[in-house]
């Protein structure tokens, strides 16, 4: 399995500014994954951050509001850019162990409250 | 449209009962659907992993089934105990766009309490 740790672990932001989340993972992982669980909803799927490359991003979420970086095997983030109290969530890095559906470990998330 | 239901939001049980959790899926032919445990201000934990082709599959006390036939998986925990308290989410793959790029779907999730 692998160790993941998230920075930071919650925050309150005020309406129109920008956070950046850091994931760290202490092994190399081929596969990391963004995922946003809003209050009483199960996990939904930003992203799937790509070393070397651009993000690969779901319906709906687009890179000019999640920008999202991965310079190396070990490492993402995840940016919140303009914030509304809708973006107010949990915010969650995983990784998988091979392929994009092998089982999945998560970092302990970022609890982000928008005001 | 493509779905997955797990069968209640909250779920009481009393301590030493076996808990019985069900998720159903539509329109999707998933390879494989896996059992999630989240405990609040946490990521999930993952549980267990069961095949199209494997009917059931048990880690110590915990015990999934999966039937095609019915688009259904049941998850059980025998000799239910207070500490097995805690938000149960399944999930399965999806493939999508031309090149058969996969991902995982997560159900709502299933709230359990054991009462001691």
């Amino acid at each position: 399995s692998a160790v993941i740790s998230q920075k930071p672990s919650r925050d309150i932001c005020q309406r129109g500014t920008s956070l950046t989340i850091q994931c760290q993972v202490d092994s190399q992982v081929t596969m990391m994954f963004w995922y946003r669980q809003q209050p009483g909803q199960s996990l939904t799927l930003i992203a799937t951050a790509n070393q070397g490359s651009e993000a690969t991003y779901e319906s709906g979420f687009v890179i000019d509001k999640f920008p999202i970086s991965r310079p190396n095997l070990t490492f993402s983030t995840l940016t919140v850019s303009n914030m509304s109290p809708e973006d107010s969530s949990i915010y969650l890095c995983s990784v998988g162990a091979r392929l994009s559906t092998d089982t999945q470990y998560f970092g302990p998330g970022t609890r982000l409250t928008v005001l | 449209s493509q779905k997955i239901e797990q069968n209640s939001e909250a779920l009481n049980i009393q301590e030493g009962k076996t808990a019985t959790l069900t998720c159903n899926y539509t329109n999707y032919s998933p390879a494989y659907l896996q059992w999630y445990r989240q405990d609040p201000g946490r990521g999930p934990v993952f549980l267990l992993l069961i095949r199209e082709n494997e009917k059931e599959k048990r880690k110590e006390r915990l015990k999934v089934t999966f039937d095609t036939t019915l688009k259904q998986s049941l998850f059980h925990i025998t000799a239910s105990q207070p500490a097995d308290s805690a938000t149960y989410l399944c999930a399965l793959e999806e493939k999508y766009g031309i090149q058969g790029a996969q991902k995982l779907v997560f159900g709502q999730g299933t709230r359990l309490t054991i009462n001691p």
